[in-house]
């Protein structure tokens, strides 16, 4: 079973809202990931934790907040986004960082208003 | 010059017909290539690694040149469904994915 989940599937928040991003993967991955997709572009990556320890940061504005509160979950808390952070969010998980293929789960799409 | 670069199409073809994509990527130093595919407001799926022997899954097939630094894909008996667009992506010395900008493909009753 190579299955990611996430929720919510849809969210519409407002510019001084705080909000959070949930992502599950139940297959023993070690490595999770963010990534954020524009229309019509690749995905862009944000952050990776390895073995819950966050490994890579890919300059991202503090107004997003990655947590790994154990080897399953991986949260994206959002804090006084602006609307061009509008996308849709993808996270990743694969057996470890590096060398592996990448599940995705199936995203949020977020919309700043 | 981008980092992994595809033709983005679109590529046109009826049903049954072969297709082939390429792409090249800059960095001699990559470690590991993949082909995704993402349908319309959905998530990339992993379609097959790559490797330096070649590979094949059914109607796919994909290939590796690390000397010109070059991979391809090859799609047999094209079918409707097969209709989406396909990520060319490259895994460098960092452990992070590079995705090319992908290329669409429709593929026509």
């Amino acid at each position: 079973d190579t299955e990611v989940t996430q929720t919510p599937k849809h969210l519409v928040m407002g510019m001084t809202n705080k909000k959070s991003l949930k992502c599950e993967q139940h297959m023993g991955h070690r490595a999770m990931y963010w990534y954020k997709q524009k229309a019509k572009k690749p995905p862009e990556l944000m952050f990776v934790y390895s073995y819950e320890k966050l490994s890579i940061n890919e300059s991202v504005p503090s107004r997003f907040s990655p947590e790994c509160p154990n080897s399953s979950l991986l949260n994206l808390h959002l804090h006084a986004l602006q609307p061009e952070d509008s996308a849709l969010y993808l996270c990743a998980s694969s057996t470890s960082q590096g060398g592996d293929e990448q599940y995705f789960g199936p995203g949020t799409r977020l919309t700043v208003t | 010059r981008k980092e992994v670069e595809q033709d983005p199409g679109p590529f046109n073809v009826p049903e049954g017909a072969t297709v082939a994509f390429n792409c090249t990527y800059s960095n001699s130093a990559s470690q590991s290539f993949f082909w995704y595919r993402q349908d319309c407001r959905k998530e990339p799926k992993l379609l097959m690694s790559v490797y330096s022997s070649g590979n094949e899954d059914g109607r796919f097939t994909a290939q590796l040149n690390r000397a010109s630094q070059y991979i391809s894909l090859l799609i047999r008996d094209s079918k409707l469904s097969d209709s989406a667009t396909y990520l060319c992506v490259v895994m460098d010395s960092s452990y992070k994915l590079i995705f090319g900008s992908g290329t669409r493909l429709l593929v026509r009753p």
